[in-house]
């Protein structure tokens, strides 16, 4: 147990639905991400927060869209998606941006389009 | 970003000790060198981290070479729960980002 969550843990969406995921921690962290992990390739990094605002977009598809109310969640809204973004979402939180502090993640959310 | 290279791949046999190499010759004064591990099914696990000075704790230990162009992730003794990815990581100061790299999957033999 690392002090992040995420639900749901599982989801089968259709390319016409709009869902979306949850990420909680209550560890007084101020940043938050969001990644993806494919069949056989490393985590991809998606979107960081810091103080509830949004400080990187690494070219993800708007299709994908996150959301950050306060310092303790943060949402990843899916919606019209493809079969190739079925993956591993993973969230996962640190004290600040530092480079001296470490990340904690959760369990994920596997996803699957079709 | 600074880059990091693993090997792919390491074996080991169970309550030996095993020795991660990192290679990250690009290195910077102010990053900082961490380790995580994913085991199968879950997300990355944070295992240590260190900038100048070797570092010690419950989980492993990481030896930093003196330039600072590599770096060693030691488990002093292997159980069959550290089969895993294991990920060499370079963190600047003052960035948000944390970027993984492909690692070496650890196996473990009983």
């Amino acid at each position: 147990e690392t002090g992040v969550t995420q639900t749901p843990r599982h989801l089968v969406m259709g390319m016409t639905n709009k869902k979306s995921l949850k990420c909680e921690q209550h560890l007084g962290h101020n940043a938050m991400y969001w990644y993806k992990q494919s069949a056989k390739k490393p985590l991809e990094l998606m979107f960081v927060y810091s103080l509830e605002e949004r400080v990187e977009n690494n070219s993800v598809p708007s299709r994908f869209s996150p959301e950050c109310p306060n310092s303790s969640h943060l949402f990843l809204h899916l919606h019209t998606l493809q079969p190739e973004d079925s993956a591993l979402y993973l969230c996962a939180s640190s004290q600040d941006q530092s480079g001296a502090t470490e990340a904690f993640f959760g369990q994920g959310t596997r996803l699957t389009v079709v | 970003d600074a880059k990091t290279t693993q090997p792919n791949s390491m074996e080991s046999n169970e309550e030996e000790p095993v020795h991660l190499p990192c290679n990250h010759s690009t290195i910077s004064g102010t990053d900082y060198i961490h380790w995580y591990r994913q085991l199968p099914s879950q997300g990355p696990e944070y295992v240590i981290h260190g900038l100048t000075s070797n570092v010690n704790n419950r989980m492993a230990s990481l030896a930093i070479a003196e330039d600072r162009k590599s770096s060693t992730l030691i488990l002093h003794r292997a159980t069959l729960r550290d089969a895993a990815v294991y990920y060499c990581i370079l963190r600047a100061i003052n960035t948000d980002k944390l970027i993984f790299g492909t690692g070496t999957r650890l196996q473990v033999f009983p």
